[in-house]
């Protein structure tokens, strides 16, 4: 099946710094998703990518969905405490409209 | 608006014992999602069902695992006889029928099988 790798797996940062994870993928995809899970949560979803290239902002978020459609990145900048959380990326590949692949997740940890 | 209902939060029984999760999807969602989370293998997607019927079952893991959707508003994942394997986190997801609908995942149940 298809496989995705999420990097990286953790991450420590002071509060305001920018941080950056990726996926890529051994083939293609043609949506992108971006989910957020906090502890005893379930997973929200932050940004959702459905063209190639395609740059998207949500707030301090900024994802992309790269030219080859075999990956993806996200961008948090200024962090703030409450961006700790598990961020996934996901991917749903060409004739399937409901099928997603998870990356196995970023944890992130943002010191104050 | 009310998002994914799952219940119980948490689940402790032992092994042998049935389990049987619940959920109550969206209003208006009309294609549900059961997924499995642990440590080891992530998010992975057990069943998909659209409009009460299941479309997709390739990712039960086996015949202790079953589904139902009785109605629009209400579906179920029975483990019988349950493992201590079968410990994990199992979410529930609702999503409108077609491309591009995001699923909104409920907040889980935490089962552990001693």
């Amino acid at each position: 099946g298809q496989q995705l790798n999420q990097s990286p797996q953790s991450m420590f940062i002071q509060e305001g710094e920018d941080v950056s994870m990726n996926c890529t993928s051994s083939s293609i995809f043609n949506t992108w998703l971006w989910y957020k899970q906090d502890p005893g949560e379930g997973p929200v979803l932050l940004i959702a990518l459905y063209k190639a290239g395609e740059l998207t902002s949500n707030g301090r978020l900024t994802a992309q969905f790269g030219i080859t459609r075999k990956d993806s990145f996200l961008n948090i900048s200024a962090s703030i405490p409450s961006d700790v959380g598990i961020y996934f990326c996901a991917g749903q590949p060409g004739g399937s409209n409901y099928k997603l692949t998870f990356g196995k997740g970023t944890l992130l940890t943002v010191n104050p | 608006d009310a998002g994914v209902i799952q219940s119980p939060r948490h689940e402790v029984t032992e092994m042998g014992q049935e389990v049987t999760l619940r959920c109550k999807p969206i209003s208006g969602h009309n294609s549900l999602f059961w997924y499995r989370q642990t440590m080891m293998r992530g998010l992975e997607l057990l069943i998909y069902f659209n409009n009460n019927v299941p479309i997709d079952d390739s990712g039960m893991p086996e015949d202790r695992f079953s589904a139902k959707m009785p109605n629009a508003s209400f579906s179920t994942l029975k483990i019988q006889p349950s493992e201590p394997r079968d410990s994990a986190v199992y979410f529930c997801a609702s999503s409108r029928q077609g491309s591009n609908q995001p699923q909104h995942f409920g907040d889980g149940t935490r089962l552990s099988i001693l």
